[in-house]
């Protein structure tokens, strides 16, 4: 069980925009910054959005992360089939002081 | 560029001690900015964070495996090292190694990942 919640799948069709959600608590998302890892199998898992909302040089702007309360979303635009990998979503948890991890979201491209 | 590559055996027998290098090239362990941390993801499941350590040797660990964890460093090889104790299948992950910037879930870069089986 993991202390921030995703939902296990989504799916879009190439250039549609998908959403995926992440749900934790005040001691967690409420009081610091969401980072969003993209996850393809066989590799190393690659930062996408820091700090809730920023993107790392070299993430395209398809990418967008955004944070409300205790929860937070990933937006991708435009979606294409390379798109396809894990999502997770990570912050640090004040109660735990240490870093957390969500469950992880399988995107597919339909 | 800073890169990371995780080293040890891919088997492991239950009871027994896992244990794990990384060694970080391309830049200095040695950073007053980072922390060096070990996360893991078992088969079909998510990322864990298993612990993180600092330069000086100040460590830090998840609540749920601390009892059985040990992060060490070496500033002198450009290494950090995970030791988990008495390892049952559960412990059967693909395990990472990675920069984290200071008091924050920012991983990067990360190492490819080593898989380690548990099993007689």
């Amino acid at each position: 069980q993991s202390v921030l919640t995703q939902p296990p799948s989504a799916s879009g069709t190439p250039g549609q925009r998908v959403t995926i959600s992440c749900s934790g608590s005040s001691s967690n998302i409420g009081s610091n910054y969401v980072y969003w890892y993209q996850h393809l199998p066989g590799t190393a898992p690659k930062l996408l959005i820091h700090r809730s909302n920023q993107r790392p040089s070299g993430v395209p702007d398809r990418f967008s992360g955004s944070k409300s309360g205790t929860s937070a979303s990933l937006a991708i635009s435009g979606l294409r089939s390379e798109d396809e990998a894990d999502y997770y979503c990570a912050t640090w948890d004040d109660s735990l002081s240490g870093p957390v991890f969500g469950g992880g979201t399988k995107l597919t491209v339909l | 560029q800073l890169q990371l590559q995780e080293s040890g055996p891919g088997l492991v027998k239950p009871s027994e001690t896992l244990s794990l290098t990384c060694t970080v090239s391309g830049g200095s362990i040695s950073s007053s900015s980072y922390y060096w941390g070990w996360i893991r993801q078992p088969p079909g499941k998510g990322l864990e964070w298993i612990g993180s350590i600092f330069y000086s040797g100040s460590a830090y660990y998840n609540p749920s495996l601390k009892s059985r964890v040990t992060i060490s460093v070496d500033t002198s090889k450009n290494q950090f090292s995970l030791k988990l104790s008495s390892v049952t299948a559960a412990d059967t992950a693909v395990y990472y190694c990675a920069r984290q910037v200071l008091g924050t879930a920012a991983f990067g870069p990360w190492g490819q990942g080593i898989l380690v089986t548990v099993s007689p």
